[in-house]
């Protein structure tokens, strides 16, 4: 069965970064694109970005443009997203999501548990 | 950017009665059918249940049902079961992605 398990949560101060993985299984990883998805706490849910089942192609929403970077291994079967430059905003359960085809549909079928990312000093 | 607005908030029904969420966008959604609804549990990632307007993902039940086209949809649990209590999500996708705010069914 489809697993997307995220790691690489936790405090981090203002300014600082941290870096998360999305652990996949149960398909073929180099056969679907890949997305972040945030909830800060008590609100909804935000996309924040997607990688192309190749590689090919990533993006952002405008909120962390030239502040995370999508990344994928296929060799791992894991996606990551760096995230620099982290502001209070950026506070919330970061989700990794599987894209229901190779990244452009923004459909998303399966999730992971999510992790934790507080930002604050 | 396509903006969604979810109604009622908060719905407060009982086990076995009637849910109907609404859902508008701003404008028409991709191909008029391009609106999805996820459920969220308190703790737990959400989880598609309806696509294409109307389809069922795997293994929800028939009790689910999803209409509309354009910018007006509406999501229908027919009967609530108890594990139904719980947020409900619309979201526009193909090519990029929105959500609505989110309708919360809670027991009355």
């Amino acid at each position: 069965q489809v697993q997307l398990v995220e790691s690489g949560g936790g405090v981090v101060q203002p300014g600082r970064s941290l870096r998360l993985s999305c652990a996949a299984s149960g398909f073929t990883f180099s056969s679907f694109g890949m997305h972040w998805v945030r909830q800060a706490p008590g609100k909804g849910l935000e996309w924040v970005a997607v990688i192309w089942y190749d590689g090919g192609d990533q993006y952002y929403a405008d909120s962390v443009k030239g502040r995370f970077t999508i990344s994928r291994d296929t060799s791992k079967n894991t996606v990551y997203l760096q995230m620099d430059s982290l502001r209070a905003e950026d506070t919330a359960v970061y989700y990794c999501a599987r894209d229901s085809s190779s990244g452009w549909f923004y459909l998303f079928d399966y999730w992971g548990q999510g992790t934790l990312v507080t930002v604050a000093s | 950017e396509i903006v969604l607005t979810q109604s009622p908030g908060t719905l407060s029904l009982s086990p076995g009665e009637r849910a109907t969420l609404s859902c508008r966008a701003s404008q028409s959604v991709g191909g008029s059918t391009s609106l999805a609804w996820y459920q969220q549990k308190p703790g737990r990632a959400p989880r598609l249940l309806i696509s294409d307007t109307s389809r069922r993902a795997t293994d929800i039940p028939d009790r689910f049902s999803g209409s509309g086209s354009g910018t007006e949809f509406t999501l229908t649990i027919s009967r609530l079961e108890p594990e139904d209590f719980a947020v409900y999500y619309c979201q526009q996708y193909g090519g990029s992605s929105t959500f609505g705010p989110g309708t919360k069914v809670d027991i009355k």
